[in-house]
């Protein structure tokens, strides 16, 4: 049973540019979050997806967008990169956001930005 | 608004002392999930142990305890005969009760382990 995935593994991008990064729940989850940490910071959940749809966002500028195909897979995108972009970028599913699940979370994307 | 507060930054222990990494959350629901997530270097959360907040009975697994009490809003996390394995970053997270995949995290505990 395979867990999260995401990808790429690393990226380093140069400030103004955009990125996409990919992720694939856990098999059963149709629910994914995303999730930005800083270096020396717990995680800060950026938006969760289910049914193709946004659900809920959290406190993450415009820049930030997602997508969620049919197969439940996801992508997050950041427009206009800022060196304070940088980070660990986790993606997290859950068998249903309305029951009371344990979420799991992929290996990450680490980002750089210069 | 949920938050998590973890107060050791860092601990250092040396190989087989008990270690108790404490976690202090505050929500206004009544419902609610506690969640102890270990990240080793390679960067990756690792779920630990999940409570709810109407089981407050602490259990045992393994050499992992934790101790949930509502009163103080504290989630406690014990590892018995630490192990060099053991060394990573801890994060305790707490999730609203009907709201499964958004979660509100502490900044962490990095715990070493000495040999």
């Amino acid at each position: 049973d395979a867990g999260v995935t995401q990808s790429p593994t690393h990226l380093i991008k140069t400030r103004g540019q955009q990125v996409t990064l990919r992720c694939s729940p856990k098999s059963g989850h149709d629910t994914v979050s995303w999730y930005q940490q800083a270096l020396g910071q717990g995680p800060q959940f950026i938006f969760q997806y289910y049914e193709e749809e946004e659900r809920q966002r959290g406190n993450f500028p415009d820049r930030f967008s997602g997508h969620q195909f049919p197969n439940y897979s996801s992508e997050l995108n950041v427009n206009a990169l800022l060196l304070g972009d940088s980070a660990l970028y986790l993606c997290a599913s859950v068998r249903s956001w309305r029951t009371a699940e344990t979420q799991y979370f992929g290996p990450g994307t680490r980002l750089l930005v210069l | 608004a949920q938050k998590v507060t973890q107060a050791q930054t860092e601990i250092s222990v040396v190989e087989k002392e008990d270690v108790t990494l404490d976690c202090v959350y505050e929500t206004r629901d009544t419902t609610y999930y506690l969640f102890w997530y270990k990240q080793p270097p390679s960067g990756e959360l690792v779920f630990l142990i999940r409570r709810n907040s109407f089981d407050e009975q602490n259990e045992i697994s393994g050499r992992y305890s934790w101790n949930f009490q509502k009163s103080t809003s504290s989630f406690n996390f014990t590892i018995t005969a630490s192990q060099v394995v053991d060394s990573a970053v801890y994060f305790c997270a707490l999730s609203e009760g009907a709201n499964a995949g958004k979660s509100t995290f502490g900044d962490g505990t990095t715990l070493t382990v000495k040999p």
